[in-house]
């Protein structure tokens, strides 16, 4: 069976901190790896996503995450925050095997000024 | 970019009625679409796969007969609450499958029944 952990749930940082968010999937085969924000009131947006090639991702709004295989992981950094990303982190894995599009509990960032 | 438009964003129902929700790929078209549920502060469980042209692929526990799917086009994929009662009061979300983008969601369906 294919499953997304989030090891974060809840995560509090003040403003410029460095941020790097768990997750770990679980799937033998090939899989896409995607990470999505969702801000207060708003709908899910990407941020990046791994399909193959070069294991280090960058996205948008300075965000990266690097996959690496060995591990199973994906997990998401950013040198330093700001408070505009205060909001609710998925990661998500589709593998096609099978056809699905799952995702993690999602972790919760608040950002202090 | 890919664009994924659902409709309606907010709808509230009597018990025992049923809504339903529409998701349309705007510029690009989507052969496979996904129907997620988000409860409160929680992530989104996918209810199934919908497959244009053929019958949509459910989750386990997630009622076929209650939660109608139909992908009848490359861009539309409908899913229908049937009979629906006020345990189904959830906020609903489409996503659709665009190679360039990957996969992109819609703004999501705030259903309430009353």
């Amino acid at each position: 069976a294919q499953s997304v952990s989030q090891h974060n749930h809840h995560v509090i940082l003040s403003e410029a901190a460095s941020l790097e968010l768990g997750c770990n999937y679980s799937y033998g085969g090939t899989v896409n790896l995607f990470w999505y924000v969702q801000y207060p009131g708003q709908h899910l947006q990407l941020l990046l996503k791994y399909f193959s090639g070069d294991p280090l991702v960058k996205g948008i709004k300075g965000f990266e995450a690097e996959f690496i295989k060995s591990k199973f992981s994906f997990n998401l950094r950013k040198p330093s925050v700001q408070w505009s990303d205060t909001a609710e982190y998925f990661c998500g894995m589709f593998s096609g095997g099978y056809n699905k599009l799952i995702f993690g509990a999602g972790t919760r960032l608040a950002v202090h000024p | 970019g890919a664009v994924v438009s659902q409709h309606p964003s907010r709808v509230i129902c009597k018990s025992g009625t049923s809504v339903k929700i529409e998701c349309r790929s705007l510029d690009f078209q989507a052969t496979t679409m996904f129907w997620y549920r988000q409860f409160p502060k929680q992530s989104l469980m996918l209810m199934a796969t919908s497959n244009e042209g053929s019958k949509a692929t459910y989750e386990q526990g997630v009622e076929k007969d209650k939660f109608l799917i139909n992908h009848a086009s490359l861009t539309l994929s409908t899913l229908t609450v049937t009979s629906a009662h006020p345990e189904d009061s959830s906020f609903y979300i489409c996503s659709a499958s665009d190679r360039a983008y990957g996969y992109t969601f819609g703004s999501g369906t705030r259903l309430t029944v009353v």
